[in-house]
C-alpha cells in the first residue's frame, strides 16, 4: 500500500475572509513561479502565474505577490468561498530562451480549509 | 471539455508486474511531462517529452520508462512496480517549453498488491 505520507501546513480561514499562502523557494535562477490550486481526487488546476521581471500580478480574486530577495512567495485570495477549499501549491522553474526549460518543482502544499 | 485525459483513473497492480498508465490530449502541445504524487505530497517530474526527445529526471528510478507515439499520447510503463510505486501518476502539457503554465488530467491513481 502506500506509504504514509508528511500531514500537509494547514490554513483555516472564516467564509468571506482573505487568505494568504505563503511558499519559500530555493533556487535562486528560477524565473518563472505558478500557483495550483487541487482539489481531493483531481489533478492540479492552473490559478496564477508571474515572471520574476514582476513583483505583483492580480487575477480575477487573487494577487500573487514575488519578493526575490529573499526568494518569498504568496498567494491572495479575496472573500475566500467554500470552493476555494483545497490544497495549493506553488511551483517554480527556468524558462530559457531559444527551447529548453526544467520541469516544475512543487513547494510542499497548504491545505486551504474554510470555516463557515 | 477535458484536455488532458489519463486513463484509468484507478490502477491496481500486483508487486512486480508491468503497468502502463496512458495519458492523451486534444491542445496539440509540443511537451508532456510524468509527474509522481504520493500520498500529502507535492507532485515530483519524472521525466518529460519535448516533440519526440525524451528528458529523464536523474534521481527517476529505471523501472520507470516512458513512450510517445505520437503528439496526443504519451505513456509511463513501470517495469517492475513496487510498493513504493503506489502513488498518484500526473500526466501534463504545455505548448512548448518557454511557454507555461502546464495543464494537467486528474491522474492516475496506482495501487500495488
Amino acid at each position: 500500500g502506500e506509504s504514509v505520507g508528511l500531514h500537509l501546513p494547514t490554513l483555516s480561514v472564516q467564509e468571506g475572509d482573505n487568505s494568504i499562502i505563503n511558499c519559500a523557494y530555493s533556487n535562486s535562477a528560477s524565473d518563472y513561479f505558478i500557483w495550483y490550486k487541487q482539489e481531493s481526487g483531481k489533478g492540479p488546476q492552473f490559478i496564477i502565474d508571474i515572471r520574476s521581471n514582476m513583483d505583483k500580478r492580480q487575477g480575477q480574486r487573487v494577487t500573487v505577490l514575488l519578493n526575490k530577495t529573499v526568494k518569498h512567495l504568496s498567494l491572495q485570495i479575496a472573500a475566500t468561498q467554500p470552493g476555494d477549499s483545497a490544497v495549493y501549491f506553488c511551483a517554480e522553474t527556468t524558462l530559457y530562451s531559444g527551447g529548453g526549460a526544467d520541469g516544475l518543482t512543487f513547494g510542499k502544499g497548504t491545505h486551504l480549509i474554510i470555516q463557515p | 471539455d477535458a484536455m488532458v485525459i489519463q486513463n484509468p483513473r484507478y490502477q491496481v497492480t500486483q508487486f512486480g508486474k508491468p503497468v502502463t498508465l496512458s495519458c492523451s490530449q486534444t491542445l496539440n502541445h509540443n511537451v508532456m511531462y510524468w509527474y509522481q504524487q504520493k500520498s500529502s505530497q507535492a507532485p515530483k517530474l519524472l521525466f518529460h517529452y519535448y516533440d519526440k526527445d525524451f528528458n529523464n529526471e536523474a534521481d527517476t528510478p529505471d523501472n520507470f520508462q516512458s513512450r510517445r507515439p505520437n503528439t496526443s499520447f504519451c505513456f509511463l510503463d513501470i517495469r517492475s512496480p513496487g510498493l513504493g510505486d503506489a502513488a498518484m501518476y500526473l500526466c501534463a502539457t504545455s505548448r512548448d517549453r518557454e511557454y507555461q503554465p502546464q495543464h494537467f488530467g486528474d491522474g492516475t491513481r496506482l495501487s500495488i498488491l
